[in-house]
């Protein structure tokens, strides 16, 4: 069974251009989880979707950023415009409710 | 969310039990206690959770105290691909609000193996 599918796995950006990222969730699993982790840090939650519905959002900077799941299964995070401090390793998971979460590989993403 | 206290790093030698501990003395009746790890350059894996009863599976053992107020993570026979950051983490099952499911990360403990 394939697991949480990200992509690109590295991404390197001028500052104030856009970047999206891609998250293919394991199949019947609901629940989907953007998270943003800085070196030397845990993850961060940015947000939570529960089907399309996003359900925890307190975290995601919406200046900048946006997230979309239209149909329930793939999402897709964007940054619009990035940051210095935007670089960071982002990373998708996805449960069957509040089951377990499995998590991707993660985008590494470089704004220079 | 309750908060975890766990140690920066620890080591253990190959082959050996590493016991990884982490305090939770804040943690509610709905909250489970759940166990990941990171091996750099990888995205969290999962290794177990528990409420209040021991649990054991392929990977490893979850130790609870009886007051929940801590835990301790047990790979029986580490190997040199153990080494990771581990990250003990309460989660909130159901609270009818916004939290339940959310899984807040700490800073975790470095585990080195070494042979």
């Amino acid at each position: 069974e394939a697991g949480v599918v990200q992509s690109p796995r590295y991404k390197i950006i001028e500052k104030k251009q856009p970047v999206a990222f891609w998250c293919n969730p394991i199949s019947g699993h609901n629940t989907l989880y953007w998270y943003r982790q800085n070196l030397g840090q845990g993850p961060e939650l940015l947000i939570r979707y529960e089907n399309e519905e996003a359900v925890d959002d307190s975290q995601l900077p919406k200046d900048r950023f946006s997230a979309e799941r239209l149909k329930g299964v793939d999402s897709t995070l964007k940054i619009q415009p990035a940051e210095l401090g935007d670089s960071a390793v982002y990373l998708c998971a996805s449960s069957f409710g509040n089951h377990e979460a499995f998590f991707g590989q993660g985008t590494r993403l470089t704004v220079v | 969310d309750a908060k975890t206290t766990q140690p920066p790093s620890m080591d253990c030698a190959e082959g050996r039990a590493a016991n990884l501990p982490c305090n939770h003395s804040t943690i509610s009746g709905n909250e489970y206690v759940y166990w990941y790890r990171q091996i750099h350059s990888q995205g969290p894996q999962y290794i177990i959770h528990g409420l209040k009863n021991n649990e054991t599976n392929e990977m490893a053992s979850l130790i609870i105290t009886e007051d929940r107020k801590s835990s301790t993570l047990i790979l029986p026979h580490a190997t040199l691909r153990d080494t990771a950051v581990y990250y003990c983490i309460v989660r909130v099952i159901y609270d009818g609000g916004t939290s339940y499911g959310k899984l807040t990360f700490g800073q975790g403990t470095i585990l080195t193996v070494h042979p």
